[in-house]
């Protein structure tokens, strides 16, 4: 079946410091990328998404490249922030042909970053 | 934001006793989805509904029942709730059906079965 691995944590940085989180894949067929956040007691937030292969999604400084041939779609952020503490979650979707698509998720990465 | 609301926020009962769960969508949307959210397993689908009464199982469906009479509500229910149903329940809803189209979150519901 479709699956998401991602690195759980807590990963903790420095201000300012270069962030990834890796993201890997297996999917039955050719799969969106999502990656989303969820702040301290709230729900999940869409960060970014890829549709296709090479495409790079990006948002609020976040960027992701669909990356086909290590299934991968690694999380980076050049100068994180205080702010950007909270839960990450890489997903997949694959069109089933059906009534819906539900996502798959990785198990979420804690980020925490220190002043 | 995506307007969706669930209700109750938070939840403590007693195990074997019915549960239901709201969610709430302003949206328009066709398409919507229950999860649960557990440490160590992501969110894993639990049932989903892609229009008025018809609804099919996720994932972790088994416990859960589901109904959808309106668009813009979806139950969900616990028949007899079980301590393993102890757990942060997620509402999306999706304009669209297929992998590239976003799904939006509602707010959670803390589910606490005694």
């Amino acid at each position: 079946g479709d699956s998401v691995t991602q690195m759980e944590g807590p990963v903790t940085l420095s201000e300012e410091a270069f962030l990834t989180i890796n993201c890997t894949y297996t999917a039955t067929g050719y799969p969106s990328l999502f990656w989303y956040v969820q702040y301290p007691g709230e729900g999940l937030q869409l960060l970014l998404k890829a549709t296709k292969a090479d495409d790079k999604g990006s948002n609020k400084g976040f960027e992701a490249t669909y990356r086909k041939e290590t299934t991968s779609f690694h999380l980076e952020k050049g100068s994180v922030q205080v702010s950007d503490s909270a839960v990450y979650f890489c997903a997949l979707s694959v069109g089933s042909g059906g009534g819906a698509d539900g996502l798959t998720f990785g198990k979420g990465t804690h980020l925490i970053i220190q002043p | 934001d995506a307007g969706i609301t669930q209700s109750p926020r938070h939840k403590v009962t007693e195990t074997g006793t019915p549960v239901t769960l709201r969610c709430h969508q302003t949206e328009n949307h066709r398409y919507m989805y229950w999860y649960r959210q557990d440490p160590g397993h992501g969110l894993r689908l639990i049932h989903y509904s892609y229009g008025v009464k018809d609804t099919d199982k996720g994932e972790v469906s088994d416990g859960y029942s589901v109904s959808r009479s309106k668009t813009e509500d979806f139950l969900l229910t616990l028949e007899s709730a079980t301590s393993s149903q102890t757990s942060v329940y997620f509402c999306a809803i999706s304009e669209l059906s297929g992998p590239t189209d976003t799904q939006y979150f509602g707010p959670g519901t803390r589910l606490t079965v005694l």
